[in-house]
């Protein structure tokens, strides 16, 4: 059974740039599914941030491709996050998450969660 | 930009009986080259991620009960439960994929409580 893990800083100051990784365990990485981001403000609801495939292809929200770098490392079996220019609004539970394929065909939805991470942007 | 919005923000049922939630989408998220419409529903209890309820609108994901259903096509949807249990106190998230722009957005979400 597939697993994600995120780790990373849990406080991160304004104009920063917050960094998490999204472990994978008990599957491999290079296999046919998209590993994306995604972040809920407390309280609040949710914000896809981007994904990344294991060739190295991503697509991001267009509201954040300025500020977003995803990235793999296949040897290591994981993701990873990089939001600069972070501000309060920043502040939030990242999520990472895998879209599987369905035989051939993207579901297009979030089948496997990590716990999440808080992720606080203050000085 | 696309714009999923959730229908009521709030509900509460008594156990046993039918809870509906909606989902309208600002444009169509059926896609003609598969005939999929790409709308999930999700659960999310407290400190807990969202999981996975249903996909493709209608598909349940492996180990979902029964209760649970999907319906809808185009830019309307419904999730039903179709006997609330107790262990259904949370908060139902829809969430759509459209390819131009590509992005995934989600609802704003809707709180779920017994009566």
């Amino acid at each position: 059974q597939v697993q994600l893990q995120e780790s990373g800083p849990g406080l991160v100051k304004p104009s920063g740039t917050l960094s998490l990784t999204c472990a994978v365990s008990g599957g491999s990485i290079s296999s046919s599914n998209w590993w994306s981001w995604v972040r809920q403000p407390p309280g609040k609801g949710l914000e896809w941030i981007g994904e990344i495939y294991h060739s190295g292809s991503t697509n991001y929200n267009p509201s954040l491709k300025s500020r977003v770098t995803i990235s793999v490392d296949k040897s290591k079996n994981q993701f990873s996050l990089k939001l600069s220019s972070v501000t309060a609004a920043d502040t939030a539970v990242y999520y990472c998450a895998r879209v599987p394929y369905f035989g051939v065909v993207i579901i297009n939805a979030f089948d496997i969660w990590g716990q999440g991470t808080m992720v606080t942007v203050s000085s | 930009d696309i714009v999923m919005t959730q229908s009521p923000d709030s509900l509460a049922v008594s156990l046993g009986e039918r809870a509906t939630i909606n989902c309208k989408s600002s444009q169509s998220v059926l896609y003609s080259s598969n005939n999929k419409n790409y709308l999930a529903w999700y659960q999310q209890k407290p400190g807990q991620p969202p999981k996975l309820l249903i996909y493709w609108a209608s598909t349940r994901e492996s180990g979902v009960p029964d209760r649970f259903s999907g319906s809808g096509s185009g830019t309307d949807f419904t999730l039903t439960i179709s006997s609330l249990q107790a262990e259904d106190v949370a908060v139902y998230y829809c969430q759509q994929y459209y390819s131009t722009p590509y992005m995934y957005t989600f609802g704003q979400g809707t709180k779920l409580e017994i009566k």
